[in-house]
Parts: structure tokens; C-alpha cells; sequence
């Protein structure tokens, strides 16, 4: 069964920290990607990942950043945490071919800066 | 750039009826993707249709069908037989071969008995 597993369902933290969401993938998929979702505004591409240590800004890349040292794992690090990155972010990923192939999400971190 | 729209921010039916959720794209490219994916209250995104532009023939997955109409950049989800298992978000994605994933921004579908 095709799995992507995100460390926390809910997280609390500060204004000011660093914050660390982490998304494991076991399907040996190439492409990983980090989304926000909120209310009225849908899913918004933050960052995506076509291999390891490849990384290319999505569409609202500001204040986030991310990592990729291994194909399985994308880390997206929010550097200095604000009250405006509370927000349910998903993770995602999909193998890299030309095909109709669907992307597979986990489920998701309700993230809540205060 | 590519965009999403969903029009539609709710919409309600009743159990064992149709209903139709709208989703229009815009886009230069000519070789792409449409999803439409349905997130219920366990927020696990589940995959229900896809389709290829290059395809003429609208996508079925039992209950579940599109209108796609390419040159009006329209691609429409009908669910027939409506179950009460069916309240959820639904979004439609759009994806170009080079692999990005645009979302819109998602229609809430609840399903009365």
C-alpha cells in the first residue's frame, strides 16, 4: 500500500521558532511537494522536490524553506515561525514519469503559531 | 502560469440524486492532466477521476464522470446516486507533464439524507 506519512497531525509552537514538518514517502517516488491549505484559497504550491537535493520554488515560497537529502524524505522548515503560517499543511508525492500518474498525500499537519 | 477555479465554494444534494461541481482551467499548454480529488473530514486526499487532454473520451469511475470540454477550458465532475459518504472537499488539480500540481480552491459537497 502507497504510503506518505507526515510526523505530526497537530503541532503548537511559538512565534519566533524554528519549525521542522517532515513528510516520508516509501514509494520510492521522485517527486515531493509541500502545500498550505486554507480556507477559500485551496491547496498552494510552497516548494516541490524533483529528486534528492533538487528543490524549485512553488508559489508562495516566502519564509519557508526545505530539504532533500534522501529520495524518501522532504523537510519543509519554517526559519523564524509567524502567526500567518497557521495553516493545514500537506505533503506529497508522485513518481516522475510522463504518464497520468496521481500524486499521493499524507494527512496533513495542522500547524498553529501563537 | 497555470489556474484553477471552483466557483463553487458549497453545494448540497440530496442522498440518491446528481450533482455537478464545475472547474474551469486556464492554460498555454497543450499536453496536460486534470484531476479531481476528494479530501473527507479524516483529511486523507483520495484520488476519484483523472483525465488527459489529449483524450477526447470524458473519464467514468463508476459513479463518478467528467464533462471535459478543452476548448472552453471546462472540466466538470458529476456524481450520480449520491451517498452519504460522498461529503467532502473536492478539488481539481490540473498538471502539466513537467509535473507541477495546481490546485483550485475546492467546493465543500454535503450529501443530506
Amino acid at each position: 500500500d502507497v504510503k506518505v506519512t507526515q510526523s505530526s497531525r497537530y503541532l503548537v509552537k511559538r512565534t519566533g521558532e524554528k519549525v521542522f514538518l517532515e513528510c516520508v514517502q516509501d514509494m520510492d517516488h521522485e517527486n515531493m511537494f509541500w502545500y498550505r491549505q486554507d480556507p477559500g484559497l485551496g491547496l498552494r504550491l510552497i516548494y516541490f522536490s524533483y529528486d534528492v537535493k533538487m528543490k524549485e520554488k512553488g508559489d508562495i515560497p516566502e519564509g519557508y524553506s526545505v530539504s532533500r537529502e534522501k529520495k524518501e524524505r522532504f523537510s519543509l522548515i519554517l526559519e523564524s515561525a509567524s502567526t500567518n503560517q497557521t495553516s493545514m499543511y500537506l505533503c506529497a508525492s508522485r513518481a516522475q514519469t510522463e504518464s497520468n500518474t496521481e500524486a499521493f498525500f499524507g494527512q496533513g499537519t495542522r500547524l498553529t503559531v501563537v | 502560469a497555470q489556474t484553477v477555479t471552483q466557483s463553487q465554494p458549497e453545494m448540497s444534494v440530496q442522498e440518491a440524486e446528481t450533482v455537478t461541481l464545475s472547474c474551469t482551467y486556464d492554460t498555454s499548454e497543450n499536453n496536460y492532466y486534470l484531476f479531481w480529488y476528494k479530501q473527507p473530514p479524516s483529511r486523507q486526499m483520495i484520488l476519484v477521476i483523472r483525465q488527459e487532454a489529449y483524450k477526447q473520451q470524458n473519464a467514468t469511475e463508476n459513479r463518478f464522470s467528467v464533462n471535459f470540454q478543452k476548448a472552453a477550458k471546462s472540466f466538470s465532475l458529476k456524481i450520480s446516486d449520491s451517498q452519504l459518504g460522498d461529503t467532502a472537499m473536492y478539488f481539481c488539480a490540473f498538471r502539466t507533464s513537467y509535473g507541477k500540481l495546481t490546485f483550485g480552491q475546492g467546493t465543500i459537497l454535503t450529501v443530506h439524507p
